[in-house]
């Protein structure tokens, strides 16, 4: 069963406009949502994360936004570069319990 | 302050045979998880070891084992390789419970 789903395996984004990534979650007691990057050949870099108690949350060109009632998350880069293309992971968990991770969406920024 | 290692890089094992992969975590942290990301898929959780003991196991067989050490480095085990096994294996270290993971390079590991 997956908890945390990323409907979208792939995306594509010119560079300098707004990429946005979606993962959505099923379980309702998920309070700590975390943002991964992985390029080829690497273990995934941890890139930012929310907590339940906030609806948003931004570091730099990254931005998270978290939905409770849709059980739904999203990660927005402004403006996206060449460099952020790589597959981004999303994952969940709640107190007390390990993480579950998406599936992954693949970016790739178009110079 | 160095980052989560993992060794080895690269490993190719025939079917049948056994494997032990090593994670040292980052300094001060407690909590040692490994997943198993096969080629096409996501990152599946397997294990998760906390002050040397097992905290809860995926969806996975019982040849998959591991343990954690007093010094919080961890190995995994994975006894009588089939090919599905192939797969990247990746160790991450946190601080304890619900902090971030920060993730090894990980293991690629071919079964043959």
């Amino acid at each position: 069963d997956q908890q945390v789903k990323q409907n979208s395996p792939s995306l594509s984004v010119q560079e300098g406009r707004i990429s946005i990534l979606n993962c959505d979650y099923t379980n309702s007691m998920f309070d700590y949502f975390l943002w991964y990057k992985k390029y080829p050949a690497e273990g995934p870099t941890f890139l930012i994360s929310i907590s339940s108690i906030k609806d948003k949350n931004e570091d730099g060109r990254f931005t998270v936004f978290l939905n409770k009632s849709a059980k739904h998350l999203s990660l927005h880069i402004v403006p996206s570069q060449p460099g952020d293309s790589a597959v981004y992971f999303c994952a969940a968990s709640a107190v007390g319990n390990q993480f579950y991770f998406g599936t992954g969406t693949s970016l790739t920024v178009i110079p | 302050e160095a980052g989560v290692t993992q060794s080895p890089t690269h490993l190719i094992k025939t079917r049948g045979q056994q494997v032990t992969l090593r994670c040292s975590p980052i300094s001060g942290h407690t909590s040692v998880y490994w997943y198993q990301q096969a080629l096409g898929l996501g990152l599946q959780f397997l294990l998760w070891y906390d002050e040397g003991e097992e905290r809860n196991r995926g969806n996975f067989p019982p040849r998959f084992s591991g343990r954690q050490f007093p010094n919080y480095s961890s190995e995994l085990n994975v006894n009588a390789l089939e090919l599905e096994d192939s797969a990247l294996y990746l160790c991450a270290s946190s601080r304890g419970l619900n902090y971030e993971q920060y993730f090894g390079p990980g293991t690629r590991l071919t079964v043959t």
